[in-house]
């Protein structure tokens, strides 16, 4: 079964930490998201890796292939970072589904 | 209003009753999928479309109905709701020339009593 891990479930932060929240899956893919969702429940997109790393202001996102393993980091972190942070997969051979990990809640105390 | 929308964004209904839930998108995007969210789950796919008429389940279509008879729209029926439908329906959009970012829509929550 094609499956999406992360870790930890919870995280809870204080402001200015480095934050690193991990994804691992099961079989090879074709590209990996990262996704934020809101506490008012809204989604949006922050990376698609496919290889390597991304960097966008504070957030990092790296892949490694091999290892089937991927991480977002988020330097000097804030409380606005609060958040739900999902991962999700689109695994080799399928029509362009995604495959959702239970997503990491992140909470950052000022 | 440009994007992806949602109606409604809450709905309670009783069991048996069928209910719709619309989604509209304005950038013409060729993909489009319905997800549910589930408190213990991550976000599953019910139903995606790829283009206008064409439509495939997702993990988790039984008791769900779709239909695109327009690019910009992709409505979702319960033809007779349940109480384990009660969940968190997100409704998303993807340019299949532009790379593979999904746009989600705000989401409609929906209890069935």
């Amino acid at each position: 079964k094609n499956e999406v891990e992360q870790s930890p479930q919870n995280l809870t932060a204080q402001e200015g930490e480095f934050i690193t929240i991990n994804c691992s899956y099961s079989v090879g893919i074709s590209a990996l998201h990262w996704l934020q969702q809101h506490p008012g429940g809204g989604i949006v997109s922050l990376f698609m890796l496919s290889s390597g790393k991304k960097k966008h202001g504070r957030l990092i996102a790296t892949i490694n292939i091999q290892e089937k393993h991927s991480s977002l980091h988020i330097t000097a972190s804030h409380p606005r970072d609060s958040a739900v942070y999902i991962c999700a997969v689109r695994f080799r051979g399928s029509q362009g589904n995604l495959i959702f990990g239970k997503g990491t809640k992140l909470s950052v105390k000022p | 209003d440009a994007g992806i929308t949602q109606s409604p964004r809450y709905k309670i209904t009783e069991t048996g009753r069928q209910v719709t839930l619309m989604c509209h998108q304005t950038w013409s995007h060729s993909y489009m999928f319905w997800y549910r969210q589930d408190l213990g789950h991550g976000l599953r796919l019910i139903y995606y479309s790829a283009a206008a008429d064409i439509t495939d389940k997702g993990e988790v279509p039984d008791g769900y109905v779709v239909s695109r008879s327009k690019t910009e729209n992709f409505p979702l029926t319960l033809e007779s709701a349940t109480r384990s439908q009660t969940s968190v329906y997100f409704c998303a959009s993807l340019d299949s020339n532009g790379g593979e970012t999904q746009y989600f829509g705000p989401g409609t929550r929906l209890l069935v009593l």
